[in-house]
């Protein structure tokens, strides 16, 4: 059975970090692009960032670019978010995700609050 | 980037009736690159159709995807209680950014 758990959300002040994880298991994950998604409280989807299966292609959106740094750790089978100079605008519940053809498999999400 | 709109915003129907949830594209999408999800109160986004009309694992034959280029449409047949839900239309193309639309609430009387 596929799972990607994340973790590390909390309450942060505005201008701090965290670093959110996401680990994960029942497929192969070395091979899987990975890509971080938020979505604000009562709010729709927003993408956030990708990585490729090998960590050398990577991109951001512009709202968390030159904050946000994705990162893995394949032998961990772990995607990681570091996320720092943190805003308001930036709660929202955090979700790891795969491409949509390649199985659309999401995480239950971490809740980052920034106040 | 691609901006998807989706229409109606919300949308009432009776169990049984077909719902018929409309995504359109600010440009064409690459290769038919876009996906349906399915979220209720408090879950996770559930994947529907994937490419425009494929069914993810698992999913009944009462969702189905269509569309291509600007335009592309998922419809719900034989409404039931628990399709009661926000449904969100993606975009993933070449550049590997993802965009969404806005949601489409349907509710069942």
């Amino acid at each position: 059975e596929v799972q990607l758990v994340e973790s590390g959300g909390g309450l942060i002040q505005p201008g701090g970090s965290l670093r959110l994880s996401c680990g994960a298991s029942g497929f192969t994950f070395s091979t899987y692009e990975m890509n971080w998604v938020r979505q604000a409280p009562g709010k729709g989807l927003e993408w956030v960032s990708y990585i490729s299966s090998g960590g050398s292609n990577i991109d951001y959106a512009d709202s968390v670019k030159g904050r946000f740094t994705i990162s893995r750790d394949n032998a961990q089978k772990t995607l990681y978010l570091q996320m720092n100079s943190l805003r308001a605008e930036d709660t929202a519940v955090y979700y790891c995700a795969t491409h949509p053809t390649w199985g659309g498999y999401w995480g239950q999400g971490t809740l980052v609050t920034v106040s | 980037e691609i901006v998807l709109t989706q229409s109606p915003g919300t949308v009432s129907l009776s169990p049984g009736e077909r719902a018929t949830l409309s995504c359109r594209a600010s440009q064409s999408v690459t290769s038919n690159y876009l996906a349906w999800f399915q979220q209720k109160p408090g879950q996770t986004p559930r994947l529907l159709i994937y490419d425009a009309s494929n069914r993810a694992t698992g999913i009944p034959d009462r969702f189905s995807g269509s569309g291509s280029g600007t335009d592309f449409t998922l419809t719900i047949r034989r409404l039931e209680p628990e399709d009661s839900a926000v449904y969100y239309c993606q975009q993933y193309d070449r550049s590997h950014t993802w965009t969404f639309g806005q949601g489409t609430k349907v509710e069942i009387k």
